[in-house]
């Protein structure tokens, strides 16, 4: 049982370049979140899903795409990266919503992402 | 709009002492909150939880306390130990949202030194 994993755990781009962070978790999670985390800065959520074929906005969107078309995999994409969009990525899933202490969001271990 | 809020960016204790981080939120309609451990190049993880119905949770060295009518809530560790050392965030949800979204506080690095 990997839980949830990233790829790639590193990487450099160049403004005006794109890719697509990965992650996939295997505990058949319905939930699935994106979060960013910028120094000295607590963790913003990007977007989430709430099953697969439903994405939603979170705090930060602007610059970033997703897609969930399968219950495993919650792709984000960075279709223009700039240098505001470097950042350590987490990507976490959950069973559900959270219900009075009887779950929580497992985090992947990061991507960070230097866009130079 | 910082909705939950850790002012301490940092907290240094002797081990075997007692470690006190706080947290603050302003946001009424939370009603879940929970506490996040992380070292170093990895991602957070699940430390302990607490819901508004309660005051209190303990699970063996960790504490949380809530007091609703401060918004205000603290993770008490004792003893602390070495292994301790990471950062600390609280966060909140909704639950009635069926969300499962999270709002986190800025951390708290915490120091356990032997």
């Amino acid at each position: 049982n990997a839980g949830v994993t990233q790829t790639p755990k590193f990487r450099i781009l160049k403004i005006g370049q794109s890719m697509t962070l990965q992650c996939t978790q295997d505990m058949n999670h319905n939930y699935m979140y994106w979060y960013r985390q910028d120094p000295g800065m607590g963790l913003k959520l990007i977007y989430y899903s709430v099953g697969a074929g439903i994405t939603d906005k979170g705090e930060v969107p602007n610059g970033y795409n997703v897609s969930r078309s399968t219950t495993e995999d919650f792709p984000l994409r960075l279709e223009l990266a700039a240098p505001s969009q470097t950042s350590v990525y987490f990507c976490a899933s959950s069973y559900s919503s959270l219900v009075w202490e009887q779950e929580t969001q497992y985090f992947g271990p990061g991507t960070r992402l230097l866009v130079l | 709009d910082q909705q939950v809020k850790q002012n301490s960016p940092s907290l240094s204790v002797q081990e075997g002492r007692i470690s006190i981080l706080n947290c603050d939120y302003t946001n009424s309609m939370f009603d879940y909150f929970l506490w996040y451990k992380k070292y170093p190049a990895e991602g957070p993880t699940f430390l302990i939880s607490i819901s508004s119905i309660k005051d209190k949770n303990e699970d063996g060295r960790f504490t949380v306390f809530l007091n609703k009518s401060a918004k205000h809530l603290s993770l008490h560790i004792v003893p602390s130990q070495p292994g301790d050392s990471a950062v600390y965030f609280c966060a909140a949800e909704w639950v009635s949202s069926n969300t499962g979204k999270l709002i986190f506080g800025q951390g708290t690095t915490l120091q356990v030194k032997p």
